[in-house]
């Protein structure tokens, strides 16, 4: 049981590329989401869905894009990355109500 | 005002002291998160609670429905308990959507 499994760890971009991070999970989860973790604050959420074929935004969505075509896949693409983006990202997968939960290892982006 | 508050911010203790973290939340909730995150590591599920109490281990989590409040208590706690815990909660209504706390850093010193 691998849980969630998140890629690339690392990855450093230049301003305007386009890059996505992959997020899969293996215990049939309908909701999953995506965060970004800034320095000294909370997680803020960018997108999220609650099935294969929905998704909905967050609280920070611009320059991010995301697609659920499978119930193990949530990648998150960034557009045309920017500094501002330069941050560390999580996935998580959950069945609410029930106390699953369950994170990524993150996923540390820099945008020059 | 945030709609969950944490204190405190930062706690430092000498190892074996038992520890409480708070969490308050103005909204209703259909269910509260405990999660722990250790520096530059992944963030791990503690607890879900609805109501009452919970043990595993020497952490404890409580829930106080009627005041909006909910505690993390640390029993006989150890230099890995060094992390920062966070409160997050299912509010009603919400899209499965989880409110956040700002999270409490907590150092224990041996």
């Amino acid at each position: 049981n691998a849980g969630v499994t998140q890629t690339p760890k690392f990855q450093v971009l230049k301003t305007g590329q386009s890059m996505t991070l992959q997020c899969a999970q293996d215990m049939n989860h309908e909701y999953m989401s995506w965060y970004r973790q800034d320095p000294g604050m909370g997680l803020r959420l960018i997108h999220y869905s609650v099935g294969a074929g929905i998704t909905d935004q967050g609280e920070v969505p611009n320059g991010y894009n995301v697609s659920r075509s499978t119930t193990e896949d949530f990648p998150l693409r960034l557009l045309s990355a920017a500094p501002s983006q330069t941050s560390v990202y999580f996935c998580a997968s959950s069945r609410p109500g029930t106390g699953e939960l369950f994170f990524g290892e993150g996923s540390r982006l820099t945008v020059l | 005002k945030n709609e969950v508050e944490q204190s405190p911010q930062n706690l430092t203790a000498q190892e074996g002291e038992f520890i409480t973290i708070n969490c308050s939340y103005s909204v209703g909730i259909s269910a509260l998160h405990w999660l722990q995150q250790h520096p530059g590591g992944g963030i791990v599920s503690l607890f879900m609670l609805s109501s009452g109490k919970k043990k595993h281990g020497r952490l404890i989590a409580t829930i106080n429905i009627q005041e909006k409040h909910s505690s993390l208590h640390i029993t006989a706690s150890h230099p890995r308990d060094s992390a920062v815990y966070i409160c997050a909660v299912e509010a009603q209504d919400s899209n499965y959507q989880l409110i956040w706390g700002a999270g409490t850093k907590l150092i224990i010193k041996p």
